[in-house]
């Protein structure tokens, strides 16, 4: 059975500050994605990666991947008070029959200080 | 481009009921998830269809069927409500299934 497991799942973090929230997932992986959450919305796609060593960059936002590890960082740099939500990351088991089926996290509470 | 459209937004049932929830996916996306998310067991997929077709399902009791039309379009259906089942339901449309997956706004379904 396919797990994913994020840290810290509670975030507080004073504006300008960098920080680092780290996605392992148990099993070989087709694919990772990030995902924003806002209080009472949708999930909102950040990023997805699909090889070893993929690096993706979104404004304060830098996603990385590690396949050999099973580990996804999402870095955030200088942090602002409009990066305060929840982020998940997801898996896509592998096996070319998971299609749409992803495994998630269990999130990370982000709160940015002044 | 339209986005993925959920209906209805909020939904209040009671013990026993059974419940539709619809949903509209991206024009041209023949790819629907349907994924469960509550406060204790977060988000947890349901069941994906493809072109019609059932592809995959997520480990939730046989009251949860969902269904797919022609248009893509696809709707779930719960039987015999639980008050364990209120949860903010999500649906996510994708071209077909292995790449950026596109969520609505999900149904809040509460069960009292």
């Amino acid at each position: 059975e396919l797990k994913v497991e994020q840290n810290p799942l509670f975030l507080s973090m004073q504006e300008g500050k960098n920080y680092t929230i780290y996605c392992n997932y148990s099993t070989t992986s087709d694919r990772l994605y990030w995902y924003r959450q806002d209080p009472g919305k949708s999930l909102e796609s950040l990023f997805v990666l699909l090889s070893n060593g993929a690096v993706k960059q979104e404004g304060r936002l830098m996603a990385s991947l590690d396949t050999k590890a099973r580990l996804s960082t999402l870095h955030i740099t200088a942090a602002v008070h409009d990066l305060s939500a929840t982020y998940f990351c997801a898996v896509n088991y592998a096996g070319g029959t998971s299609y749409g089926k992803l495994t998630f996290g269990q999130g990370t509470i982000l709160t940015v200080h002044p | 481009k339209a986005g993925v459209t959920q209906t209805p937004r909020y939904l209040i049932k009671t013990r026993g009921q059974q419940v539709t929830l619809s949903c509209s996916p991206i024009s041209g996306h023949r790819s629907v998830s349907w994924y469960q998310q509550t406060p204790g067991q977060g988000l947890q997929f349901l069941f994906e269809y493809f072109s019609e077709t059932q592809r995959n399902k997520g480990n939730f009791p046989g009251r949860f069927s969902g269904r797919q039309f022609s248009n893509s379009r696809s709707e779930m259906n719960v039987s015999t409500l639980e008050l364990g089942d209120s949860a903010l339901y999500l649906c996510a449309s994708s071209q077909h299934g292995n790449e950026k997956l596109f969520f609505g706004s999900g149904t809040q379904l509460s069960v009292l």
